[in-house]
């Protein structure tokens, strides 16, 4: 058990609406990355956030925003949602920015139909 | 071209066979490499990781890093059927914590 949950489980949204998944990260971790993978492929970076700082971004568009909170805890929001946006969304946590030991939630399965 | 290319799959093997699983990538800043395991609908969990060239071995599993032919290899020995899984190579620079991640491949280990 890694310690890292995420919500919701499953989502079904329409295309052109907006959609905010949550991760808590595990105890004591300050870092969370977030990682989308669609069906067949390996997760694809989207951002990272260290200290409620975004610290990291991967080729993804501004309608991919995020927030960490004191906490650690962390949102990633997805605005005029697109059939391409559907995969699987993981969030992975780790004691500080740089470390190989990240950690992954189960994921929240996001379709858009 | 892809930054990290795996081995197509699916693979199937008998139980109790040795399995290679391969990658190459084509960024030589890479400098840590890491093998994830994946269950069915549940997120990637760590396997191992090392560092620059060199073998690592953890158990029944060793990873394998050959940075000059930049090639990484994780091998099984003895798989077992709760080895069934898709096993994912990742890697990153010393820059910062962003992984990138092969595509992926299924083994499943029969009975």
């Amino acid at each position: 058990e890694t310690g890292v949950t995420q919500s919701p489980t499953h989502l079904i949204k329409t295309r052109g609406q907006q959609v905010t998944l949550r991760c808590s990260s595990q105890s004591g971790h300050n870092t969370v990355s977030w990682y989308q993978q669609a069906l067949g492929q390996g997760p694809q970076f989207i951002f990272q956030y260290y200290r409620e700082e975004e610290n990291g971004r991967g080729n993804f568009p501004p309608r991919f925003s995020g927030l960490q909170f004191p906490n650690y805890s962390s949102e990633l929001n997805v605005n005029a949602l697109e059939l391409d946006d559907s995969a699987l969304y993981l969030c992975a946590s780790s004691l500080r920015t740089g470390v190989n030991e990240q950690f992954f939630g189960p994921g929240t399965r996001l379709t858009v139909l | 071209q892809k930054e990290v290319e795996q081995d197509p799959g699916p693979l199937s093997v008998p139980e109790g066979a040795i399995v290679s699983l391969n990658c190459t990538y084509s960024n030589s800043a890479f400098q840590y490499f890491m093998w994830y395991r994946q269950y069915s609908r549940k997120g990637p969990e760590l396997l191992m990781y090392t560092y620059s060239s060199g073998n690592k071995e953890d158990g029944r599993f060793t990873a394998q890093v050959d940075k000059s032919s930049k090639y990484i290899s994780l091998f099984i020995r003895d798989s077992q059927p709760s080895d069934s899984a898709t096993y994912l190579c990742a890697m990153r620079t010393g820059a910062n914590s962003k992984l990138t991640f092969g595509k992926g491949i299924t083994l499943s280990v029969r009975p």
